[in-house]
């Protein structure tokens, strides 16, 4: 079975400041990773993906994240938050070995920037 | 077309009705994939299509869940003698190929379903 956790209901950061939403996994497997954003009455749009290589990945918007699999993490990132950025984030874990590689999503984590 | 079209985007229906979702995929897309979102939750997948069939139809939740996509394009998800616990938006996604060799899925807006 495959499971995300996002620890945090809401984030809080002022516009400017770095940003860390958090994301553990459990696969039983190789992990496919995602980050996709929820705007109000949208549908949900992707971010970024870790499959393989590069334990850092870059997405759009200046978001990143960073594969640890020692600590089964892949926390999103951005060094300078916007107003904008403000929304419902959601990380998603797929099993690349053999499973079905249909992804699991988590709860999600509301993201708020204060101007 | 130029994305994931579901209708209607709003439905209210009463406890016991039956009703149906569209979906309508990227043109050219072969897979096609539901979730539901729960308030306060994230999508929970449903199932998902290859082609006209469907690959994997574990996450129904139960027989008065059904899909099908009878043209290989657009799928009809539909709930009979629905429950107020169906209350909930359905989302629905396509992609290119299968996810097992993942190039994105695009997501529809969803459609908001509440049953009363």
């Amino acid at each position: 079975a495959q499971s995300v956790a996002q620890p945090e209901d809401q984030v809080n950061v002022a516009e400017g400041n770095p940003l860390t939403v958090k994301c553990t996994y459990s696969v039983s497997g190789n992990p496919y990773l995602f980050w996709y954003v929820q705007y109000p009455n949208r549908g949900l749009q992707f971010l970024l993906k870790y499959i393989t290589g590069d334990n850092l990945v870059k997405g759009s918007y200046g978001f990143e994240a960073e594969f640890n699999k020692s600590q089964t993490s892949f926390h999103l990132k951005k060094p300078s938050a916007l107003v904008s950025d403000s929304a419902l984030y959601f990380c998603a874990v797929s099993d690349a070995s053999g499973g079905s590689y249909i992804p699991t999503f988590g709860r999600g984590t509301s993201l708020i920037v204060h101007p | 077309g130029a994305g994931v079209s579901q209708t209607p985007s709003n439905k209210v229906t009463e406890k016991g009705k039956y009703v149906e979702l569209r979906c309508d995929p990227i043109s050219g897309h072969t897979a096609l994939y539901w979730y539901r979102q729960s308030l306060g939750q994230g999508p929970e997948f449903l199932i998902y299509f290859q082609g006209t069939g469907a690959a994997d139809d574990s996450g129904l939740p139960n027989d008065r869940f059904f899909a099908v996509r009878p043209e290989g394009s657009v799928s009809t998800l539909k709930i009979q003698r629905t429950e107020r616990g169906d209350s909930a938006v359905y989302l629905c996604a396509s992609s290119l190929t299968g996810p097992e060799l993942w190039n994105g899925y695009t997501f529809g807006s969803g459609t908001r379903l509440t049953v009363v």
